[in-house]
């Protein structure tokens, strides 16, 4: 299987605790997109790379997030200092980048987060 | 933040009846998608529709857009149990980034 594949399924932490999620985009796309989605709600946008650039932030994105995509491949996504707040599915998106943005964008199956 | 809402945010019919899902937006947009998750799994995608096109089918879907409402609809046809699942509409930021603004979904049951 050739898509976009997410590391782990699921995560369950302590409260102030670091974690870090593996996202593998499908090869030849050079964006990459980090939602977040909360039971009954649509995802919303935390951030996205262009190669290995981070080009756009979300304000949902606090200093206690940070992402990396070196080398323009895979991405990771760390949170520290965990909340209760921070419970969620975190999904990540791969595509080709174009003009107008008209390109769909290729899902993981998500990382669940749970924070005890 | 969310970028609209659609309408029903809960929606349950027979098999081989046809389903209809509304989505209101915001702000200008370079196109609308459309996305369907199951249970527990990632999203796929399932239209796009570029905000000069005004209908657009795919199988059994057929999906609307009316930029002078800022609405679009998903309707599904002869709807079976493996259409079971949550839909959403997506618009990009009418930017370069391509990054999506999602509805709050609606969740469709199928009944055999």
């Amino acid at each position: 299987d050739t898509g976009v594949s997410q590391d782990p399924r699921h995560k369950i932490t302590k409260r102030g605790q670091n974690v870090t999620f593996r996202c593998d985009p499908i090869s030849e796309h050079n964006r990459l997109y980090w939602y977040r989605q909360t039971l009954g709600q649509g995802p919303e946008f935390l951030t996205y790379f262009q190669n290995e650039a981070q080009l756009e932030k979300s304000r949902l994105l606090s200093d206690r997030f940070s992402a990396e995509r070196p080398k323009g491949s895979f991405s990771t996504l760390e949170i520290q200092r965990t909340e209760q707040g921070d419970s969620a599915m975190y999904l990540c998106a791969s595509s080709l980048g174009a003009s107008g943005g008209n390109q769909p964008q290729h899902f993981g199956d998500g990382t669940r987060l749970s924070i005890l | 933040s969310q970028q609209g809402e659609e309408d029903p945010q809960a929606l349950s019919i027979q098999e081989g009846e046809n389903a209809t899902m509304n989505c209101s937006y915001k702000t200008s947009i370079n196109n609308l998608q459309w996305y369907r998750q199951n249970s527990g799994r990632g999203l796929v995608h399932l239209i796009l529709i570029r905000s000069n096109e005004r209908e657009k089918h795919s199988g059994r879907l057929r999906v609307t857009l009316d930029t002078s409402k800022k609405s679009s609809s998903l309707l599904i046809t002869a709807s079976r149990a493996a259409d079971t699942a949550s839909y959403f509409c997506a618009t990009d930021d009418s930017g370069n980034t391509g990054k999506l603004i999602f509805g709050q979904g609606t969740t469709l049951q199928v009944k055999p």
